[in-house]
């Protein structure tokens, strides 16, 4: 079954500094991978996604990941982060039925000052 | 934009209540989902629904239930509220079958049962 891991449950940045959160998926054929956040007392917020092509894909506040089939690894980046950022980051891939997805337990992401 | 509202954030109910969540999405979707979301677990889908009056039940359906009556609306059911589905209930939507579906999330329920 396919299934997603993300490492790092807590990740605390400075105000400025640059981020990648990590994700790593097992999944029997070419991923689609999912990037969501979740700013606090909210749902989820589609940040970014990779269906095919460029492995490098962009997506909205700033946010970039990089599909790496060698690694199984579809990592978020960002090269400044901003106190508004601080919430929790899913990664994602198809599965649990009706093209839903599967999640990874989440990474929270603290933005310190 | 498509929106998916959960008509309510917050619910505080007690021990055996019937608990109805509801769903609407505004855009035609085909897909709709409900999950539960609890620290340290992530998100774990509970039922699904591809068309009206059909549903499927997900990765934890155990005492609950859902209904589809209409396309746009879909609904939760606790027939009998435990302390242990004290959670945050993220409902959300898709467009059709097959393929990558990218799924837009309304912004959550959150019960107590207590």
């Amino acid at each position: 079954a396919q299934s997603v891991t993300q490492p790092d449950i807590h990740i605390t940045v400075s105000e400025g500094a640059s981020l990648e959160l990590r994700c790593n998926y097992s999944y029997g054929a070419t991923p689609y991978l999912f990037w969501y956040v979740q700013s606090p007392g909210q749902g989820l917020q589609l940040l970014l996604k990779y269906f095919s092509g460029d492995t490098l894909v962009q997506g909205i506040k700033g946010f970039e990941a990089e599909f790496k089939r060698s690694q199984s690894s579809f990592n978020l980046r960002k090269p400044s982060v901003h106190w508004s950022d601080a919430a929790e980051y899913f990664c994602a891939v198809p599965g649990g039925g009706a093209d839903g997805l599967t999640f990874g337990k989440g990474t929270h992401l603290i933005i310190q000052p | 934009d498509v929106k998916v509202t959960q008509s309510s954030r917050y619910l505080v109910k007690r021990t055996g209540e019937k608990v109805f969540l509801e769903c609407v999405q505004d855009m035609d979707h085909e897909n709709m989902f409900w999950y539960r979301q609890d620290p340290g677990l992530g998100l774990r889908l509970i039922y699904f629904s591809y068309d009206v009056k059909m549903k499927e039940k997900g990765d934890i359906p155990e005492g609950y239930s859902v209904s589809r009556e209409k396309k746009e609306r879909f609904s939760l059911i606790l027939e009998s509220a435990s302390t242990n589905q004290t959670s945050m209930y993220l409902c959300a939507s898709s467009l059709f079958r097959g393929g990558a579906n990218v799924l837009t999330f309304g912004a959550g329920s959150r019960l107590t049962v207590l």
